[in-house]
This record gives C-alpha cells, structure tokens and sequence, in this order.
C-alpha cells in the first residue's frame, strides 16, 4: 500500500554539483508530476508527464530535468544546483479516468539545501 | 492562463468553532475541478474535498463543506466543530476538466495557515 515514494527525504547539496530526485508509484496512474513548494508561494508545477514516454514543462523549468523510465517512475534531476532551488519537492500521480479522475496522490516530499 | 487565489495567508479559530477559508480562480473554462488539500505539519498532502464545477450542490465531507459560487468565481471550505488536529497548511487548487493530455495538472494558491486555540 506504497502509494507515491519519492527517495531522498533529505538532502543537503553544495552550489554546482547534481543529483537526482526518484520517484515511484504502484497505483498505475498515466500522469505523474514534480512540484515544488517554497514559503508563501504554494506548489508550483516543475515538469510533468501525462503518459510513459512524454514530458512537458510546467510553470518552473529552468534548471530541471526529467525522465519517465516507464510507466511507475519518474525522476527530477538537477545538473548544478544553485541556492534557489533549496525547496521542498513533491512528487505526485494522477489517475486520467474513473471516480478519482483528477485527483493527485503525492509522496511525502524531499527537502533539498543547496549551500 | 488558469490562477488561483488564497487572500489570507493565516487564520486561527477556537477549538469548537466554525471558520471559512476563501479561494477565488480566474479561468475562462466552463469544465473543470476544484480541490482542498490540507498539508499537516508531517509535510503530507492530503485531499480534503473536490467539487465538480457543473455539479451545483456543494460538496460535503463530513465536518467540510464548500460554498462554491461559479459565477463569482469563489469555492470556499468551511470547516465545522474545529478540532486541534485540522491545524495545517490549506490549499485550494484548481484542474481544466476537458480529458487530453496535460489537463490533469492542478494549479494550486498559496495557502492558508489555520491555527487551531485550544
């Protein structure tokens, strides 16, 4: 009964180097999405992914990238982290049909510093 | 493109009692969803109630309701009988209704920090 996992909770980066966000969910929904969350901003979509194979930009791209390796995972990389992508990112899934049509189901966060 | 606004980014109410949460949206869609999540301090989000914008009654969950005005644009939660743990982050969103790809995407406000008194 996972859900949405996202590894790592935490993570503490130093300015320029990369890493990557993972994601998971075992409830076979087609879209999948990345947001982050910083203070009195809200959630705001990085990139998402309506079906295996596709990606799309959301309202904050700029220094992300992402891959859909198939129908359950999705990840969010940063090639060279800057100060302003410390954040709290969620990743969330999607259902495109049926009673739950709509609603996003989101992994518990990751919380990044970049020093 | 589609914005959804929350005016008061901190509430509080009495253990006990009634409070209301506003939310407004700007679209120019006639299908879509509307959405509360509740974020608790463990970081979670948690969906607290939908509502379908050609359903006219107001959606109700237990002690939450909405008061959803299309015309006005507004879709408020109200949350009866406040309980210590309704303390948490609110976020109103917002989701185009049309089927396709890409639609799914929810815009979210910025939030409401709901305090619970004891």
């Amino acid at each position: 009964n996972a859900g949405v996992t996202q590894t790592p909770k935490f993570q503490v980066l130093k300015t320029g180097q990369s890493m990557t966000l993972q994601c998971a969910q075992d409830m076979n929904h087609n879209s999948m999405y990345w947001y982050r969350q910083d203070p009195g901003m809200g959630l705001r979509l990085i990139y998402y992914s309506a079906s295996e194979g596709t990606t799309d930009k959301g309202e904050v791209p700029n220094g992300y990238n992402v891959s859909r390796l198939n129908k359950r995972e999705f990840s969010l990389r940063l090639e060279s982290a800057a100060p302003s992508q410390t954040s709290v990112y969620f990743c969330a899934s999607s259902a495109r049909t049926g009673a739950l049509t709509g609603e996003l189901f989101f992994g518990e966060g990751s919380r990044l510093t970049v020093l | 493109a589609q914005t959804v606004t929350q005016s008061q980014p901190e509430m509080s109410v009495q253990e006990a009692e009634t409070v209301t949460l506003s939310c407004t949206y700007d679209t120019s869609e006639s299908d879509y969803y509307l959405f509360w999540y509740k974020q608790p301090p463990s970081r979670q989000m948690i969906l607290v109630i939908r509502q379908e914008a050609y359903k006219q009654q107001n959606a109700t969950e237990n002690r939450f309701s909405v008061n959803f005005q299309k015309a006005a644009k507004s879709f408020s939660l109200k949350i009866s009988d406040s309980q210590l743990g309704d303390a948490a982050m609110y976020f109103c969103a917002y989701r185009r209704g049309l089927s396709g790809f890409g639609n799914e995407k929810l815009t979210f406000g910025t939030g409401t920090r709901l305090t619970i008194i004891p």
